[in-house]
């Protein structure tokens, strides 16, 4: 099984602010995923990223995979209380998701 | 509006009960799967469907879980009995699925939350 590892755990920010959560492994992806996941919701996927070294933008949302395709980023401007959530990037490449631990992002208004 | 219906969205029971969860996947949808979500694991995946056939329960505990898929509109997780440990909030995603679904996307039901007292 490939362990994805996901940092901060937990990220509390003010409105407005710039943050970056991290996705990385010891092992070679095909493509990742990030999902978010809203209180009380199940997860939502915002993107699915192929090609090493790619970025992806979803509005204020940046999302970066590693040249090596061993890693990913998703950096967000700007940070509004909308984004509160569980942010968790997903292995998609055996039919099954296996996902990080996560990352809990709190903006505070 | 084609969304992945889960119910009840809250069960608590007792130790040692029985207990059903159903799921409605998108319509059209062949691939079915359950997951279970807590603070100390994470989200786990127990099982998954392809046009109704079970391909992969190594998730599951064997003993006192059971998944199915009745026909093409349900399907269900069942935990007999049930122990505290099973606490937790288990989703149903459905998708469409192929031998290698690398980028497909799973829609996500909103959950069910089970307390095992």
């Amino acid at each position: 099984t490939q362990l994805l590892e996901q940092s901060p755990q937990f990220l509390s920010i003010q409105e407005g602010e710039n943050l970056t959560v991290y996705c990385n492994s010891s092992s070679v992806f095909s493509s990742l995923q990030w999902y978010r996941q809203e209180p009380g919701e199940g997860p939502v996927l915002l993107v699915t990223v192929v090609t090493g070294g790619e970025v992806k933008k979803l509005k204020r949302l940046t999302f970066q995979f590693g040249d090596a395709r061993k890693d990913s980023s998703l950096h967000i401007t700007a940070a509004q209380p909308g984004d509160t959530g569980l942010y968790l990037c997903a292995d998609p490449n055996t039919g099954k998701l296996i996902f990080g631990q996560g990352t809990t992002l709190q903006v505070k208004p | 509006d084609a969304r992945v219906t889960q119910t009840p969205r809250h069960k608590v029971t007792e130790m040692g009960q029985e207990v059903t969860m159903r799921c409605q996947p998108i319509l059209g949808h062949n691939t079915v799967f359950w997951y279970r979500q807590t603070m100390m694991q994470g989200l786990e995946l127990l099982a998954y469907f392809r046009n109704r056939a079970p391909l992969d329960d190594s998730g599951m505990p064997k003993d006192r879980f059971s998944a199915e898929m009745p026909d093409a509109t349900l399907a269900t997780l069942k935990i007999q009995p049930s122990e505290p440990r099973d606490s937790a909030v288990y989703f149903c995603a459905s998708g469409l699925g192929s031998s290698f679904s690398s980028y497909n996307e799973q829609f996500f039901g909103p959950g069910t939350r089970l307390t095992v007292l």
